[in-house]
């Protein structure tokens, strides 16, 4: 069974530049959450979606920051206008709809701003 | 959720059993104990869960305090490859606002040869 894939996982982007940050949940799992983890730091929890709906955002910035999760394909996480305070490990994890206990993260995608 | 408490970090020889302490006791009847793990640069890897009981895996074993104030996650027999950031975690299952993981700083376990 494939798990959770992030892409890319690495990527690059000048301040200003807008960032795409892809997960795919693994098969069968309809909830994905985003966790952010700054340099030397804990993870910290961005957002959590179902499938077309936003669950719970209050982790995310209020601004720059949007997530989705569409009825197909990946869940996109963007960042507008990257700023150097953006850099950091981004980790998605999903779990299935009902009767579990654990989330299964992705290997992340590291964002670096120049 | 329930605040954690965990030391920083742990060495442990290779072969040996690992036994890595948390403290909760703040934690409420509903909360799970949760046991998560960072190998470096890698996601977090959820390794065991217990309410009330001792719990067991293939991977490692949570005993509970009967009061519930604290645990401890054993791992067996370490491996040079157990040497990870070990992250306990305190919360009610799954239930409304709280799926989400909140992350302390976790123990660094590392394990020498």
């Amino acid at each position: 069974n494939a798990g959770v894939m992030q892409n890319p996982r690495h990527l690059v982007r000048r301040r200003g530049q807008e960032a795409r940050l892809r997960c795919s949940p693994m098969k069968g799992h309809s909830h994905v959450y985003w966790y952010r983890q700054l340099p030397e730091e804990g993870l910290k929890f961005m957002v959590y979606l179902q499938k077309e709906n936003i669950i719970d955002e209050s982790g995310m910035p209020k601004e720059r920051f949007s997530a989705e999760f569409p009825k197909e394909g990946p869940s996109i996480l963007r960042i507008q206008q990257v700023v150097r305070g953006d850099s950091a490990a981004y980790f998605c994890a999903s779990s299935p709809p009902h009767g579990t206990h654990e989330q299964y993260f992705g290997p992340g995608t590291r964002l670096t701003v120049t | 959720d329930a605040k954690t408490t965990q030391p920083p970090s742990m060495d442990c020889a290779e072969g040996r059993a690992a036994n890595l302490p948390c403290n909760h006791s703040t934690i409420s009847g509903n909360e799970y104990v949760y046991w998560y793990r960072q190998i470096h640069s890698q996601g977090p890897q959820y390794i065991i869960h217990g309410l009330k009981n001792n719990e067991t895996n293939e991977m490692a074993s949570l005993i509970i305090t009967e009061d519930r104030k604290s645990s401890t996650l054993i791992l067996p027999h370490a491996t040079l490859r157990d040497t990870a950031v070990y992250y306990c975690i305190v919360r009610v299952r799954h239930r409304g606002s709280n799926y989400k993981l909140t992350f302390g700083k976790g123990t660094l376990l590392t394990v020498n040869p």
